[in-house]
């Protein structure tokens, strides 16, 4: 159980352009999923917290207008990273906690999305 | 906020000797301490977790202790082996008071277990 997805799994965009992340928890419901970005060999850094059915809470130092969060059902969450540039380059992991394991202290992580912008 | 800082950044290690990854962490209101293990593309991996009204846990060859007054903790991995080798994260998490419990990650050891 507590299984979640992350389609795609990789992307190559113009730069520009916008893509779009989905994280979905498959055998539970998330009222809280995480959006994480991580650069080569570094850490996972926080971007924003998701919540379902409200607006979503950005870390600082990230522009809420270029990376878009919506979080419309307990099992989908989404990340639109509009008008990409080489630099937003990087491995997107999202995270959903589960409130029946583990009391919810227990995050499960995507698989993560390659993001290639050229 | 947190902050949580982990040493060393690299580690290598024989095979069959045991490797120690420590961190150490801001708020002493942090009572959820994962660890997770990462492979080169891919998530991280629970590998084992504590909280703080325990001092230390044990599943097989890998251990965690935790010291709350010191506010540090650290990872214990025993008979290393090959499969090993990979990026090991720590993480603290917020209290759950209100808050969304947030994960903040040390940043990272590159254990290599040669054989």
């Amino acid at each position: 159980g507590a299984v979640v997805s992350q389609h795609p799994s990789w992307v190559i965009c113009k730069s520009g352009t916008s893509v779009k992340i989905e994280c979905r928890s498959l055998d539970f419901q998330a009222t809280t999923m995480f959006w994480y970005r991580q650069f080569p060999k570094q850490s996972l850094m926080l971007m924003a917290t998701s919540n379902e059915g409200s607006k979503a809470t950005y870390e600082q130092g990230v522009e809420k207008d270029k990376f878009l969060i919506n979080h419309a059902s307990l099992t989908l969450s989404t990340l639109t990273v509009t008008s990409a540039h080489p630099e937003d380059s990087s491995f997107y992991i999202c995270s959903a906690r589960d409130l029946e394991t583990s009391g919810g202290a227990e995050q499960f992580f995507g698989p993560g999305t390659r993001l290639t912008v050229l | 906020g947190e902050n949580v800082e982990q040493h060393p950044s690299t580690l290598s290690v024989q095979e069959g000797d045991s490797a120690v990854i420590k961190c150490t962490y801001s708020d002493s209101a942090s009572n959820y301490f994962p660890w997770y293990k990462q492979e080169l593309g891919k998530r991280p991996q629970l590998i084992i977790d504590i909280r703080s009204n325990v001092g230390e846990k044990k599943d097989q060859r890998i251990a965690v202790t935790l010291n709350k007054t010191a506010k540090h903790f650290s990872l214990h991995i025993t008979e290393t082996q090959p499969e090993d080798s990979a990026v090991y994260f720590c993480a603290a998490q917020d209290p759950p008071t209100g808050s969304a419990r947030q994960l903040t990650f040390g940043s990272g050891t590159q254990l290599t277990v040669l054989p």
